[in-house]
């Protein structure tokens, strides 16, 4: 068990430019999501996977946010026509998902983006 | 919608203090309740859980217990040590997990 790990973990970008994540899940683990946090606030749900389906996408989550997971292993986080207010922390995190009731997430350490 | 409230921060303790964080939840179904800690500079991670009503999650001598009638999910520790500074999440899942705004603890020796 390597952990989940997310790549980068900073970047900087002008406003107005595109951004991708990545995150690789823990191997066994089905379910992956994506969360945003900002200072002094909990994780907001963005979206999650369970394999390569996206189940679920919050509707907060404007057209320039998409996610994907294409064999159901790692998944990626883009950001299109990035804006200030999309400066946070973006959080992956995975579950086995075979018993949701009883699995808790397992997180990375995240991406910190700041648009300048 | 699903959402979880915590107590406000910082709570500044003594070491050896009592310690309670008050969370309670609203949810359209019946979720299980986490509490997650972060401490500095590490990520999120599993403190404790509960799956059903009346159930207590402990760990590092934590607990909660999960009160449907109250929708209430406290944490509390007799006794806490300096270690235990960091910042603690109150969540529910039901189908995914919401969390609440944190809640940072300092605990001063």
């Amino acid at each position: 068990d390597t952990g989940v790990s997310q790549n980068p973990r900073h970047k900087i970008t002008k406003r107005g430019q595109n951004v991708t994540f990545r995150c690789d899940p823990i191997s066994e683990h089905n379910r992956l999501y994506w969360y945003r946090q900002t200072l002094g606030q909990g994780p907001e749900f963005l979206t999650y996977f369970q394999n390569e389906a996206q189940l679920e996408k919050s509707r907060l989550l404007s057209d320039r946010f998409s996610a994907e997971r294409p064999k159901g292993s790692f998944s990626t986080l883009e950001i299109q026509r990035t804006e200030q207010g999309d400066s946070a922390m973006y959080l992956c995190a995975s579950s086995p998902g075979t018993d949701s009731y009883n699995s808790p997430l397992h997180f990375g350490n995240g991406t910190r983006l700041t648009v300048t | 919608g699903d959402s979880v409230t915590q107590m406000e921060g910082p709570v500044t303790l003594s070491e050896e203090a009592f310690l309670t964080i008050n969370c309670t939840y609203t949810a359209t179904g019946y979720p299980s309740l986490f509490w997650y800690v972060q401490y500095p500079g590490e990520g999120l991670q599993l403190l404790l859980k509960a799956t059903k009503a009346d159930d207590k999650g402990s760990n590092k001598g934590f607990e909660a217990t999960y009160r449907k009638e109250t929708t209430s999910f406290h944490l509390e520790k007799g006794s806490v040590q300096v270690s235990d500074s960091a910042v603690y999440f109150c969540a529910l899942f039901l189908f995914k997990t919401i969390f609440g705004a944190g809640t940072r603890l300092f605990v001063k020796a």
